[in-house]
């Protein structure tokens, strides 16, 4: 059912390495978010728009930036790694029209060392 | 500071028992309270939510109950099986927030045959 992809599924990197975690979907739905996952922890908002050329910060701060060029593509971009950043990081997208149910990407789990 | 709290962080139950997950919230404004099932390597997946003017929703083995004037609910896994091994998150949001989702910090249900 769920038509949301995210690439890659495991990152390792080195500090200070640009990365881009990459998130598509193919429902043509307007409204896309970027939440952080932690173990035990809430999953956080970082990121999310409510269609193209449209994106807004979420709850957690993040050093995270996202572009909405195109209303199935929702890209996360780093600029420079840090082991803070390690995390899963998944995408979601939701119906505009009818808002309440999330669609959640498989996730990506990043490693910074 | 958390929205949304949930407990407890673990439960073990054996097969044919009953699985139940609390969440608490303080801000009246939420009205949508969904639950996510999130199987390892999975991203969450809605499980079934409800909204405060019923007290009761059920699915097949799942129920939530809600009480509004305690602002509590409750996930009940009925004759629980292994497959329900899963994390389980409930969440809350509101029109008022522009619909973002508000995490509890999961449950890691364990089904013991």
């Amino acid at each position: 059912e769920a038509d949301i992809y995210q690439t890659p599924r495991y990152l390792v990197i080195g500090t200070g390495k640009k990365i881009t975690l990459e998130c598509s979907q193919t429902m043509g739905h307007d409204k896309m978010y970027w939440y952080q996952q932690d173990p035990g922890m809430e999953l956080h908002l970082i990121h999310y728009s409510y269609g193209v050329n449209s994106t807004e910060k979420g709850d957690l701060s993040s050093e995270s930036t996202v572009s909405r060029i195109r209303t199935e593509h929702f890209p996360l971009t780093l600029e420079s790694a840090r082991p803070s950043h390690t995390s899963q990081y998944l995408c979601a997208s939701s119906d505009a029209d009818y808002n309440e149910k999330l669609f959640f990407g498989s996730g990506t789990q990043l490693s910074v060392l | 500071q958390q929205q949304v709290k949930q407990s407890p962080q673990s439960l073990i139950v054996q097969k044919g028992g009953i699985s139940i997950i609390n969440c608490a919230y303080e801000n009246t404004a939420f009205d949508y309270f969904p639950w996510y099932q999130q199987f390892p390597g999975k991203g969450p997946a809605l499980l079934i939510a409800i909204r405060p003017d019923v007290s009761e929703k059920k699915e097949g083995r799942f129920t939530i109950s809600f009480n509004k004037s305690a602002k509590q609910f409750s996930l009940h896994i009925m004759d629980s099986q292994p497959g329900d091994s899963a994390t389980y998150f409930c969440a809350a949001s509101s029109i008022t927030y522009g619909n973002q989702f508000y995490f509890g910090t999961g449950t890691s249900l364990t089904v013991i045959p």
